[in-house]
């Protein structure tokens, strides 16, 4: 079946640290693949999405690229800030799926401090 | 913007009682669905709608039922709640199957 997998937390770094949060999935199919992130208090919000092989999808500084060779799309930022402290959702969803379903990692809770 | 709101924030059940979580979306979406989101887990479907009173089982739909008699209000009911109910549930709509899912700020249930 679909899967997601990506890096347990928590993550902790320092302000204007380089950071990477790994995601790789499993899907019998053609997926589109989704960054989503959850501030404290808060519901998901999407962050970025890519829909085909190669798609980089980027927002808010934030930028991952669809690697369909090594069935990853992992999440990186150059330079973190304290506000980006949030846990963040890896999520694929099949072409064809049914209904459009979402199928999530685990999250990664991401701590940034000044 | 598109806004999802959900009936409560925190709400406290005891075992045995029923419950229901109300979820509204604004912006004439087709699809909803409620989540449950648990610790190490992610998030998991529980159910979903794609148009009034239709609905489609996810992958944890036990213990729960759902209703949509309209289409901007989906409702999950547990029927008799127990502990392992315990949970942040959150509900998502989208206007068609490949559109984003926009998601409401969750509701955190605890069953004593």
């Amino acid at each position: 079946g679909n899967s997601v997998t990506q890096m347990e937390g928590p993550v902790t770094l320092s302000e204007e640290a380089f950071l990477t949060i790994n995601c790789t999935y499993t899907a019998t199919g053609y997926p589109s693949l989704f960054w989503y992130v959850q501030y404290p208090g808060e519901g998901l919000q999407l962050l970025l999405k890519a829909t085909k092989a190669d798609d980089k999808g980027s927002n808010k500084g934030f930028e991952a690229t669809y690697r369909k060779e090594t069935t990853s799309f992992h999440l990186e930022k150059g330079s973190v800030q304290v506000s980006d402290s949030a846990v963040y959702f890896c999520a694929l969803r099949e072409l064809g799926g049914s209904q459009g379903n979402l199928i999530f990692g685990k999250g990664t809770k991401l701590s940034v401090k000044p | 913007d598109v806004k999802v709101t959900q009936s409560s924030r925190y709400l406290v059940k005891r075992t045995g009682e029923k419950v229901f979580l109300e979820c509204v979306q604004d912006m004439d979406h087709e699809n909803m669905f409620w989540y449950r989101q648990d610790p190490g887990l992610g998030l998991r479907l529980i159910y979903f709608s794609y148009d009034v009173k239709m609905k489609e089982k996810g992958d944890i739909p036990e213990g729960y039922s759902v209703s949509r008699e309209k289409k901007e209000r989906f409702s999950l009911i547990l029927e008799s709640a127990s502990t392992n109910q315990t949970s942040m549930y959150l509900c998502a709509s989208s206007g068609s199957p490949t559109d984003t899912q926009y998601f409401g700020p969750g509701t955190r249930l605890t069953v004593l």
